[in-house]
C-alpha cells in the first residue's frame, strides 16, 4: 500500500545528543514536510522540500537539520542545539507544485522525549 | 495577528446536532483551504478541501468558503460521538516552488451522547 512511514514511533534523547527521525514515502510525491506539534497546539513547520536536493527553512528551523538526497526520503535531525525537543513530530508529503490544490498527507508521527 | 485563527474550544455539541467550526485567515492571496481531523495521539487526516467560494458537501460534512471575508468553516451534520476530535484548519500560502500549509491551532470538539 502507498503511504508515509515514520520511524521510530517513540524516541528518547539524552542531553547533548543528536537524533534522526526517519520519513519515507512511496506515493511518488515531490514535496515533503516536517512539522512539530506541542500539546494542545497546532502544527508548526520546521523544514520543507519541493524537490530532491533542495529544501527550505520553515518557521522554527533553529536546532534542526534535514537532507533530501532521494525523492522518497526526508530525514530530520534534532540537534543538541534544540533545547526543548520534546514534541510530536509529523512528516507529510504532497504532489507539490504540479498540483496546486493538492493536500498534504501525514505519517503516523514520532514522539520525542528527553531522558 | 495570527495567519490562521480558530476558536480553540472546547466546543461541546449534543449527539445528532450540527457542529460548526470556524477559521479566519490573513493572507488574501490564499487559494486552497483544508480541514483535517486529529484524534488524540494520532496524526491529522484530511476530511475536506475547498478552493472556490461557496459550499462543498461530502456526506455529513460541508465546507464553506468566503474569500472576501477571509473565512472558511466546517459544518458537521448529525454529529456522532466518533466525531469527537480536534479539527485543524489549514491554508496553502506562498509562491510557486515555495508553497506551504499554515495551520490554525485547532478546535477541540466533543460530541455528547
Amino acid at each position: 500500500d502507498g503511504g508515509i512511514t515514520q520511524s521510530p514511533k517513540y524516541l528518547f534523547r539524552k542531553e547533548g545528543q543528536n537524533v534522526t527521525l526517519s520519513c519515507e514515502q512511496n506515493l511518488n510525491h515531490d514535496a515533503m514536510y516536517w512539522y512539530r506539534q506541542d500539546p494542545g497546539q497546532g502544527l508548526r513547520l520546521i523544514y520543507y522540500s519541493q524537490i530532491v536536493n533542495d529544501f527550505q527553512k520553515g518557521d522554527i528551523a533553529e536546532g534542526y537539520s534535514v537532507s533530501r538526497e532521494k525523492k522518497e526520503s526526508f530525514p530530520l535531525t534534532v540537534t543538541s542545539a534544540q533545547k526543548n525537543p520534546t514534541a510530536f513530530y509529523l512528516c507529510a508529503s504532497s504532489i507539490g507544485d504540479r498540483g496546486r490544490n493538492q493536500p498534504q498527507h501525514f505519517g503516523d508521527g514520532t514522539r520525542l522525549s528527553i531522558l | 495577528q495570527k495567519e490562521v485563527e480558530q476558536n480553540s474550544g472546547p466546543l461541546s455539541v449534543p449527539e445528532g446536532a450540527i457542529a460548526s467550526l470556524n477559521c479566519t485567515y490573513s493572507d488574501r492571496g490564499s487559494q486552497s483551504f483544508f480541514w483535517y481531523r486529529q484524534y488524540s495521539g494520532k496524526s491529522p487526516e484530511l476530511i475536506m478541501s475547498i478552493y472556490s467560494n461557496g459550499d462543498k458537501e461530502d456526506g455529513r460534512f460541508t465546507a464553506q468558503l468566503n474569500k472576501a471575508s477571509q473565512y472558511v468553516s466546517l459544518l458537521i451534520r448529525d454529529s456522532q460521538p466518533s466525531d469527537s476530535a480536534t479539527y485543524l484548519c489549514a491554508v496553502k500560502q506562498g509562491d510557486q516552488g515555495a508553497q506551504k500549509l499554515v495551520f490554525g491551532q485547532g478546535t477541540r470538539l466533543t460530541i455528547n451522547p
